[in-house]
């Protein structure tokens, strides 16, 4: 079975500053993909960052970054230049990749969460 | 972009009425639906599973016939929580799986309470 791990239940960072949050996954596919959600004080789960395991460049989006390593199983979330609407909770997330478009019971595993405060 | 709307957005309820909380893909086909539970500062649980047209698959320990999954368009899935209890109270969301892309949307959740 699919696991997602966030070592770090919390996590604080200085306006500005810049923060790594943590993730680890197990899996024996090979094809998959992987994400990172935002979810504000509002509860909305909003997508940040998604990855494609078979591309090995990492994915970008603004100031958010990932570290992918594949043969490690680590999905790490880089936010640079950190702001004040960046204090979320953050989840990461895992799903196999489907094998076609045309929709798919492939079900999202998430991790526990890491919750990030930015100081001002 | 893509969005996902429910409804109603808060709930309240006495015990052992029923409630169905609505979950529309706005601008995209979903073939595809999930419901989640959350509850406070915790992740996101998956209960079921739903396919347009076809019964929900429900994740171990969820209750099918406490909760009633109906995915009755491209676009339209319920949840109805019957016989509603105290316990019951939570914070619920459901996602849907664009048929164009698989990429997965999130609604804004509803947060029902059971008196």
């Amino acid at each position: 079975a699919q696991t997602v791990t966030q070592s770090q239940p919390e996590m604080s960072v200085q306006e500005a500053e810049t923060v790594t949050l943590s993730c680890t996954y197990d899996t024996s596919e090979s094809d998959y993909y992987l994400f990172w959600y935002k979810q504000p004080p509002s509860r909305q789960m909003i997508l940040v960052i998604r990855q494609e395991a078979y591309k090995q460049q990492n994915a970008t989006e603004n100031r958010f970054s990932v570290n992918f390593q594949k043969a490690a199983k680590s999905f790490s979330l880089k936010i640079s230049d950190s702001q004040l609407g960046d204090a979320a909770m953050y989840f990461c997330a895992y799903t196999k990749r489907a094998p076609n478009s045309g929709g798919s019971n492939y079900k999202l595993t998430f991790g526990k969460g890491t919750l990030l405060t930015v100081n001002p | 972009g893509a969005v996902v709307s429910q409804h109603p957005s808060r709930v309240i309820c006495k015990s052992g009425t029923s409630v169905k909380i609505e979950c529309r893909s706005l601008d995209f086909q979903a073939t595809t639906m999930f419901w989640y539970r959350q509850f406070p500062k915790q992740s996101l649980m998956l209960m079921a599973t739903s396919n347009e047209g076809s019964k929900a698959t429900y994740e171990q320990g969820v209750e099918k016939d406490k909760f009633l999954i109906n995915h009755a368009s491209l676009t339209l899935s319920t949840l109805t929580v019957t016989s509603a209890h105290p316990e019951d109270s939570s914070f619920y969301i459901c996602s849907a799986r664009a048929r164009r892309d698989n990429k997965q949307f999130f609604g804004p959740g509803t947060r029902l309470t059971v008196l």
